[in-house]
Order: structure tokens, then C-alpha cells, then sequence
């Protein structure tokens, strides 16, 4: 079975300054995939970014960055230059490459960014 | 459409009654997800459709809950009985289903309240 360990409930920023969200995931299948996703207050899941299992570098798009530590089993999420737009709650997830490739998503981080 | 799309938005259903909700995904997706997601948590997987057959159901919470989708494109999520406890956002999601990763896309959802 897949897990996925957001350990960060809330997470307190001053705009502008960079931030990073953890995930912690645990699974024994060799090929995967990290997502992470944003859900405003208006409840809709956006897609950020990914990374898969053996990729070699770090994802990054845009102001979005995946730390990815596969020894660690640790995806974390890095949002530079943070907006107030960046308010959020942000969710970890996992995909198993094979099967149902469904999602796996972890209890989230509420991230607020302060002016 | 573009996205994902879903309707209800909301729907205020009374305690016994039968709901239907509806999804229609992202043209050319094969593959569709079923969501729930309750108050403060992460989504939670329901059942996942890979064309007309639903080739992973084992989120169903019971017999109450049922999903089809008759032509491999739009899908109904039907809850008989509804409880209380039934209350969450229903978040549809769909994805191109092809071998490797794939970027799971999801719709708004339907807030459903049981009262």
C-alpha cells in the first residue's frame, strides 16, 4: 500500500519569501510518480507539478520546484518568491505507473502568505 | 470543454433521497476518477473507469454508492439512500490513461449536503 506524510498542517509566510512544503511518501513499487497540487478556497484541484521515480533531475515549473530525495523518500514542494495568490491548501500525491495509476494524497498543508 | 467538467455544483439532497451526479472529462481522456473529499482532508479515491468499464471500484464505500459510464465518455456518480455522512465534495478527474505517468486533471466538484 501507498502512503503519503504531509507533516505540516499550516504554514505562515511573509510575501515574497520562498517556502517549501514537505512530503514524506512510502511505497514498495519501484515506478511512481509525485504530484503535488493546489486547492483554493474555491475547492478546485489545479495540477502544479510532477516528478517521476526515475527521473534524474528536479522538476521545476515556473516559480514551482520538486526537491526530490529518493533515498529519503521525500518530495517536497519549493514555491519561490511567494504571492499572496499563493494562498492555498496543497496537497502530495503518489501514482503507481501501473494499474488503475490512481492518486494517493496525503491530509495536506494550508499555506498563507502574508502581506 | 477545456477542463473537467461537473454538475451539481452544489446539491442539498434530504436524508433517503437518491442524487445523481455528473462529470464529463477532459475530451480524449480514457481514463476517469471518482473522488471524495471530506472537510479538512485529502481527496479519497473512489472508483476509476478506463473507457465504459469501471476497472477499479474498490473506493465504493458500499453498495449505496454506483457509477457508470455508458459510452466511455461522461460518467454518473448515483448514491442511493443518502446518509448524512454522505456530505463531502465529489471531485471527478480524468486522464489521457496512456502507459507511464500520467497528469490526472480534476473538475471543480460537487458539493453535496445531506441534511
Amino acid at each position: 500500500a501507498q502512503k503519503i506524510t504531509q507533516t505540516q498542517p499550516g504554514m505562515f509566510v511573509q510575501e515574497k519569501e520562498a517556502v517549501t512544503l514537505d512530503c514524506t511518501y512510502d511505497t514498495s513499487d519501484p515506478s511512481y510518480g509525485l504530484f503535488w497540487y493546489k486547492q483554493p478556497s474555491s475547492g478546485e484541484m489545479i495540477f502544479l507539478i510532477y516528478q517521476g521515480s526515475y527521473d534524474q533531475q528536479n522538476a521545476t515549473e515556473g516559480r514551482y520546484s520538486l526537491n526530490f530525495q529518493k533515498a529519503r523518500k521525500s518530495a517536497n514542494l519549493v514555491i519561490s518568491a511567494s504571492q499572496l495568490g499563493d494562498s492555498a491548501m496543497y496537497f502530495c500525491a503518489m501514482q503507481i505507473i501501473q494499474g488503475a495509476q490512481k492518486l494517493v494524497f496525503g491530509q495536506g498543508t494550508r499555506l498563507t502568505i502574508n502581506p | 470543454g477545456a477542463g473537467v467538467s461537473q454538475t451539481p455544483s452544489n446539491k442539498v439532497t434530504e436524508k433517503g433521497k437518491y442524487v445523481e451526479l455528473r462529470c464529463d472529462p477532459i475530451s480524449g481522456h480514457t481514463a476517469l476518477y471518482w473522488y471524495r473529499q471530506s472537510l479538512g482532508q485529502g481527496p479519497e479515491f473512489l472508483i476509476y473507469f478506463q473507457g465504459t468499464g469501471a476497472a477499479d471500484d474498490s473506493g465504493l464505500p458500499n453498495d449505496r454508492f454506483f457509477a457508470v459510464r455508458p459510452e466511455g465518455s461522461v460518467s454518473t456518480l448515483k448514491i442511493q439512500r443518502t446518509e448524512r455522512g454522505d456530505s463531502a465534495v465529489y471531485l471527478c478527474a480524468s486522464s489521457l490513461g496512456t502507459g507511464g505517468l500520467n497528469t490526472i486533471y480534476f473538475g471543480e466538484g460537487s458539493w453535496l449536503t445531506v441534511v
